[in-house]
């Protein structure tokens, strides 16, 4: 089944100890997403890609970085995690539609925890 | 501002009471699109419906059913004879086009709730 996956499905860092978070996707969407989830909030857009065009969230930490080699896989890297940055990260998809972008595909996320 | 509010935060039923989610929205585009989104304990968000500015008309799919009002800028959602698979947090979000042609969507800060057997 075509899908978005992410890995590792738990990963527990020290504070300040670097970590990349990873998705790919089997739809072949032109479009990938990364959000941060806390607890009982909404999602977080932290940045988008279309294709390899990437476009940062204006309020989206330094720390935070991503990389997309290519249409299947885009990465996440936490350069120096702080406590603040345990969260749910969510790696989603979509593809551009007629006057805009469709529904998004999410992957079931990695949860961080920064001890 | 707030684009998209959920004034609900967690409501509890019994199975088989039927629920509505309040979503309201705000907006200053003519062309903008409308999603619900169910996150189940699990932790992935499972896309609902999506319904562009422009159809008004309403949506029944099963035991769920959409109300989108632009009069009122409102978008609800209703569960019929709720179960207790229903239980999730409840996600509405408002996608409208930002500067480049983009449309990325806000989401609301979601409705949990909750289906006693």
């Amino acid at each position: 089944d075509a899908m978005v996956i992410q890995n590792p499905r738990y990963q527990v860092t020290q504070f300040g100890k670097p970590v990349t978070l990873s998705c790919s996707q089997t739809l072949n969407h032109n479009v990938m997403y990364w959000y941060q989830q806390k607890s009982s909030q909404a999602p977080k857009l932290l940045f988008h890609y279309y294709d390899k065009d990437f476009n940062n969230e204006a309020d989206t930490p330094d720390n935070f970085q991503s990389r997309r080699p290519n249409t299947s896989f885009c990465f996440l890297d936490i350069r120096s995690p702080g406590l603040g940055d345990a969260a749910m990260y969510l790696c989603a998809t979509s593809r551009p539609g007629t006057g805009g972008y469709n529904e998004q595909f999410f992957g079931p996320g990695t949860r961080l925890t920064v001890l | 501002a707030q684009k998209v509010t959920q004034a609900q935060t967690e409501i509890s039923v019994v199975e088989k009471e039927d629920v509505t989610l309040d979503c309201v929205y705000e907006t200053r585009d003519t062309t903008y699109y409308l999603f619900w989104y169910k996150q189940p304990p699990s932790g992935e968000l499972v896309f609902l419906i999506r319904r562009n500015s422009f159809d008004e008309q309403n949506e029944i799919s099963g035991r769920y059913s959409w109300n989108f009002q632009k009069s009122t800028s409102s978008f609800n959602f209703t569960i019929t004879a709720s179960q207790v698979v229903d239980s999730a947090v409840y996600f509405c979000a408002l996608s409208e086009p930002l500067s480049g042609g983009s449309y990325i969507p806000t989401f609301g800060r979601g409705t949990s709730l909750i289906v006693h057997p």
